[in-house]
């Protein structure tokens, strides 16, 4: 297993479309987190899954995002109509607990650009 | 809402200077405090986690304390290298979450060489 993998590493997209960010997480993880990071800010929590189950949304998932984990595997994150607000690195990471033991996992994220 | 406060926002240094960060937190509601580094185009990387008040934790040059009573954690490296550079960011991990961090916005270290 070689960590948490996140595609695409970038996205240019005009606003008003849709897209779509993947998250393969490390396969023994049951746990996913979804984090945004904007430019001089620190990650900002989304959402969370235990296995498939999404347990927790954050405030800051409008209802233009969704995100699922199908069969608690990989993860998608959709974000419909976008906004030039939601241009962020989207970062995703995994854990087999609640982290406290070895910290999470983080893949190397998303760009996402729009214009 | 953890408010996570981190100093300096950004540090410059010559190869072989010890350097430390600050990452200030409530002391209420408190689990676990998380260290990460962050390298340009590469992804976080887990250094620390920690959760006992006076803990110390150590990895190479790179050693961490943490006061949860007064709501502070220091990151010290000791004889920088330009490898260390990077934004060194800290999360809380409040106590009845679902293992969710409130991340500071990092202090930014690059060593010269």
């Amino acid at each position: 297993d070689t960590g948490v993998s996140q595609n695409p590493r970038h996205k240019i997209t005009k606003r008003g479309q849709n897209v779509t960010f993947r998250c393969d997480p490390i396969s023994e993880h049951n746990r996913l987190y979804w984090y945004r990071q904007t430019l001089g800010q620190g990650p900002e929590f989304l959402t969370y899954f235990q296995n498939e189950a999404q347990l927790e949304k954050s405030r800051l998932l409008s209802d233009r995002f969704s995100a699922e984990r199908p069969k608690g595997s990989f993860s998608t994150l959709e974000i419909q109509r976008t906004e030039q607000g939601d241009s962020a690195m989207y970062l995703c990471a995994s854990s087999s607990g609640t982290g406290e033991a070895y910290g999470y996992t983080f893949g190397s994220g998303t760009r996402l650009t729009v214009v | 809402i953890l408010n996570v406060e981190q100093s300096p926002q950004s540090l410059h240094v010559q190869e072989g200077d010890s350097t430390n960060f600050t990452c200030s937190f409530p002391s209420s509601n408190f689990y676990a405090l998380h260290w990460y580094r962050w390298e340009t185009a590469k992804s976080p990387e887990a250094l620390f986690v920690m959760t006992l008040n006076g803990d110390e934790k150590k990895k190479g040059r790179i050693s961490a304390t943490l006061n949860t009573k007064e709501g502070y954690s220091y990151l010290y490296i000791k004889g920088s290298q330009p490898e260390d550079s990077a934004t060194y960011l800290c999360a809380p991990q409040p106590r009845g979450s679902q293992g969710n961090l409130i991340f500071g916005k990092g202090t930014k270290l690059s060593v010269k060489p």
